[in-house]
Parts: structure tokens; sequence; C-alpha cells
């Protein structure tokens, strides 16, 4: 099976831009996990889809949104982008009544 | 809510040593337990694994794991490490229903040689 993948694997924005990053999950699995990684901050949960609906959500702002498709692919989507938005951006999907992750190689975005 | 406590985010070791990092959660019910490791210029990938029964569990490239529920701690064992540990490894703990699985900080190990 082919892993997660996430698009684009680079980004570059400036400050007040607004970004939409993608994943792909593992076929077959409906529920996909995103998650910020910096340094120091470790891995940061930003919400979870399962079946085109958010069944949780991190203590992030609104200005971080995201969604799921019906084909079980997410996206996410940053509006109003700071400095402090630069981060590694992880995908992770997990198999039906699994809580192991799989995870993408990440989008890794710098905010100028 | 649950929580996940890293003691050690920087560890150094030669090769040979042996290895246990820390790991305690909060939270009172029935956990699932993880560790993950991401290598340098790789993905996150699943080390091992603890849902129930036996509390010493094993993963690959030879490390394992201790549930002692009494201490709400899963710590990371490796006999003998080597070189190609050089990895930044995390800990997570999961509630098994439609909680979000929570991430320690991270320990970077670098091994050595």
């Amino acid at each position: 099976k082919a892993g997660v993948t996430q698009t684009p694997r680079y980004l570059i924005k400036t400050r007040g831009q607004q970004v939409t990053l993608s994943c792909s999950p593992i076929s077959g699995h409906r529920s996909v996990s995103w998650y910020q990684q910096t340094p120091g901050q470790g891995l940061q949960f930003l919400f979870e889809y399962f079946s085109e609906t958010q069944r949780n959500k991190g203590n992030f702002p609104g200005r971080f949104s995201g969604r799921q498709f019906s084909n079980s692919r997410s996206e996410m989507n940053v509006s109003t982008l700071e400095l402090g938005d630069s981060a590694l951006y992880l995908c992770a999907s997990s198999p039906p009544y699994q809580e192991t992750q799989y995870f993408g190689p990440g989008t890794r975005l710098l905010v100028l | 809510a649950q929580s996940v406590s890293q003691h050690n985010h920087h560890v150094i070791l030669s090769e040979a040593a042996s290895l246990e990092l820390g790991c305690n959660y909060s939270y009172g019910g029935t956990v699932n337990l993880f560790w993950y490791v991401q290598y340098p210029g790789q993905h996150l990938q699943l080390l091992l694994k603890y849902f129930s029964g036996d509390p010493l569990v094993k993963g690959i490239k030879g490390f394992e794991a201790e549930f002692i529920k009494s201490k709400f701690s899963f710590n990371l064992r490796k006999p003998s490490v080597q070189w190609s540990d050089t990895a930044e490894y995390f800990c997570a703990v999961g509630s098994g229903g439609y909680q979000k699985v929570t991430f320690g900080i991270g320990t970077k190990l670098q091994v050595i040689p």
C-alpha cells in the first residue's frame, strides 16, 4: 500500500497570506489527524477528521481549519499567516478502530 | 485530559551504551501507549505499542518498553545502542475511544560512534 502523502513538501509564504495543505491517507484509512511540529514544542495536535466530520480539535486559533472529503483526503488551511506559524505540518492516518498512526513526510512551512 | 511527559529532551550516548528514555502520562482510564521514532530526514514511524496484555512490549530494532500502571510510566529501553539509533523519540498516549492521541515533547538521542 502506498503511504500517507502530503503536498506540497515545502512552502514559503509571507505574513498575512493564507495557505492550504493537502494530505492523502493510506487506502482504507478513514481517520486523518493533523499536527504542528516545532523544535521544543513536539507535536501539537491540530484536529482529527473521520468520515468527513471533525471529531477532535486542539487548542489552535480559528485561523487554522480543515476539512475531509468523501475519499478521506484531507486539507488544512491557515489564514492570515503569522511568523510563528512556521513549522512542519504532519498528517497521519489510522486504520479503522485503531489508534496507531501512520505519518506522512510533512509540509515544511516558512512564513517570512 | 491526557498529558505526556518525557523527562530527557536531549540524550547523548556512546555506542554500546544502554538506553532508557522516560515517559510518564496522566490519564485515569484505560490507555494505549506508543513510542514513535523520527530518524533524520525520515517520517515519524511506530517503534512499538501497548494496548493490553504483557506489560513488556518489544518493538523494532531491539527496542522494548515496559508499562508500569502504578507509576503511569512507559519507559523505552535498549540494551546496546548503535549509531543508527540517532533519532528523535516520541512517547504518545491514547484512550482507545474517540479522544485524540497526545504526544510528548520528544527526546533527541545522539549516539556517538
